[in-house]
């Protein structure tokens, strides 16, 4: 079974600032099954990036991913005020199962 | 507009069941797979379930198998989720979202395919409680 560990669990940064996000898997994924979600309180998650670095429909250009194997990265360039948020990667496994990381808080320094 | 929409939440003792539903519309439900994600309080998100188009694969994370059921009816474009002994530990949000092939590309060795949980409901809440 793939775990993914983010790193930091929260980070606090200013807009306008760069953001950086972390998502390791247990094992080498294919970057194909790895994907990107935002969350904001009381709201559902919504797909950002899938394939590791294709963003979503309506997702802007200042969020990007990248990565392989085993370490993948989620980049904000220019935090907004709505980017703060919790952020969470995903894996779809080979079981026809979904496993999740435990989440990145943005939140505003 | 695309849509789900989850139904069934409450309070619930411990050993106790509940039956969630999630009502899709704007879309070809039979035409996805289709997943059950929870939240617990200030958790992150778990897949719990997920089912087939036509309902005749089914998946679950280990920590719901033979308590949980997945099912489905498409002629209704409605998904389920059947929980049984119920614990304080199942107690969470839950969505249903769509399981979608969200891109593809083609190469030398033939079409691969991106996944991703694409369409989301608003969750319903569970909680299990004495």
């Amino acid at each position: 079974e793939i775990v993914l560990t983010q790193s930091p669990g929260t980070l606090s940064l200013s807009p306008g600032e760069r953001a950086t996000l972390s998502c390791r898997a247990s094992q080498s994924i294919s970057s194909n099954y790895l994907a990107w979600y935002q969350q904001k309180p009381g709201q559902a998650p919504r797909l950002l990036i899938y394939g590791a670095s294709s963003r979503a429909t309506g997702i802007p250009d200042r969020f990007s991913g990248s990565g392989s194997g085993t370490d993948f990265t989620l980049t904000i360039s220019r935090l907004e005020p709505e980017d703060f948020a919790v952020y969470y990667c995903q894996h779809y496994g080979s079981s026809f199962s979904w496993t999740f990381g435990q989440g990145t808080k943005v939140e505003i320094k | 507009e695309v849509q789900l929409v989850e139904s069934g939440g409450g309070l619930v003792q411990p050993g106790g069941s509940l039956r969630l539903s999630c009502a899709a519309s704007g879309f070809t439900f039979s035409s996805y797979w289709m997943s059950w994600v929870r939240q617990a309080p200030g958790k992150g998100l778990e897949w719990v379930a997920n089912i087939k188009e036509d309902g005749r694969e089914k998946y679950y994370v280990d920590s719901v198998k033979g308590r949980f059921t997945i099912s489905r009816d498409n002629a209704k474009n409605s998904l389920y989720l059947q929980m049984n002994s119920l614990r304080a530990e199942d107690t969470a949000v839950y969505y249903c979202a769509r399981d979608a092939v969200v891109g593809y590309y083609y190469d030398s060795s033939g079409y691969h395919y991106y996944y991703g949980m694409d369409v989301w409901g608003q969750g319903t809440t569970v909680t299990v409680s004495s």
